[in-house]
């Protein structure tokens, strides 16, 4: 069974401009999460879908969106890059959203912002 | 909110011998789950062990094993029998029941180097 799924791997960007992100589950996972990696600050949680709805979202400014799709296929949004946007982004799956079931991680995206 | 906290940034062992790392975290919740995950150059995050804080029985997968202390809010990772292949970054991860079941919270990580 093939793994999470994210695609671009590598993404240069210029600060304004805006990106997406996307992140295929695990076949049959319907949860998927985003967390951001940096030096600094460590992994942090993004948000969470299920269903195609947001159950969660972490404290991001309001540049960071997500969406999900009927095939649990997800994106995230960051408009208006900035410098400190830089970081590994990471999409996790699981099977559904109940709290024992174990994520699953993605090679992340790496966006570096010039 | 929840924290979680890794208190040694770098550790090294000999390949073969034992190694533990620490984690304590903070919570309210009386239900909750623990996870660590490993993160090899690679990038990704593989999970390596998972305790659920209503059982009792520390959790255990080959050569990993958790000491897991409710009361003291502890729970470290024991890797037995220490292999090239273990060196990465390893993440303590706490998972609350009731908000965002979803919403793992990391701490800072503990980068391991196995010594050949």
């Amino acid at each position: 069974k093939a793994g999470v799924t994210q695609t671009p791997r590598y993404l240069i960007k210029t600060r304004g401009q805006q990106v997406t992100l996307s992140c295929s589950p695990i076949s049959g996972h319907r949860s998927v999460s985003w967390y951001q990696q940096t030096p600094g600050q460590g992994l942090q949680f993004l948000f969470e879908y299920f269903s195609e709805t947001q159950r969660n979202k972490g404290n991001f400014p309001g540049r960071f969106s997500g969406r999900q799709f009927s095939n649990s296929r997800s994106e995230m949004n960051v408009s208006t890059l900035e410098l400190g946007d830089s970081a590994l982004y990471l999409c996790a799956s699981s099977l559904g959203p109940e709290g024992g079931q174990p994520q699953h991680f993605g090679d992340g995206t790496r966006l570096s912002i010039l | 909110a929840q924290t979680v906290t890794q208190s040694q940034p770098e550790m090294s062992v000999q390949e073969a011998e034992t190694v533990t790392l620490s984690c304590t975290y903070d919570t309210s919740e009386s239900d909750y789950y623990l996870f660590w995950y490993k993160q090899p150059p690679s990038r990704q995050m593989i999970l390596v062990i998972r305790q659920e804080a209503y059982k009792q029985q520390n959790a255990t997968e080959n050569r990993f094993s958790v000491n897991f202390q409710k009361a003291a809010k502890s729970f470290s990772l024991k890797i037995s029998d220490s292999q090239l292949g273990d060196a990465a970054m390893y993440f303590c991860a706490y998972k609350g029941v009731n908000q965002g079941a979803q919403k793992l919270v990391f701490g800072q990580g503990t980068r391991l180097t196995i010594n050949p």
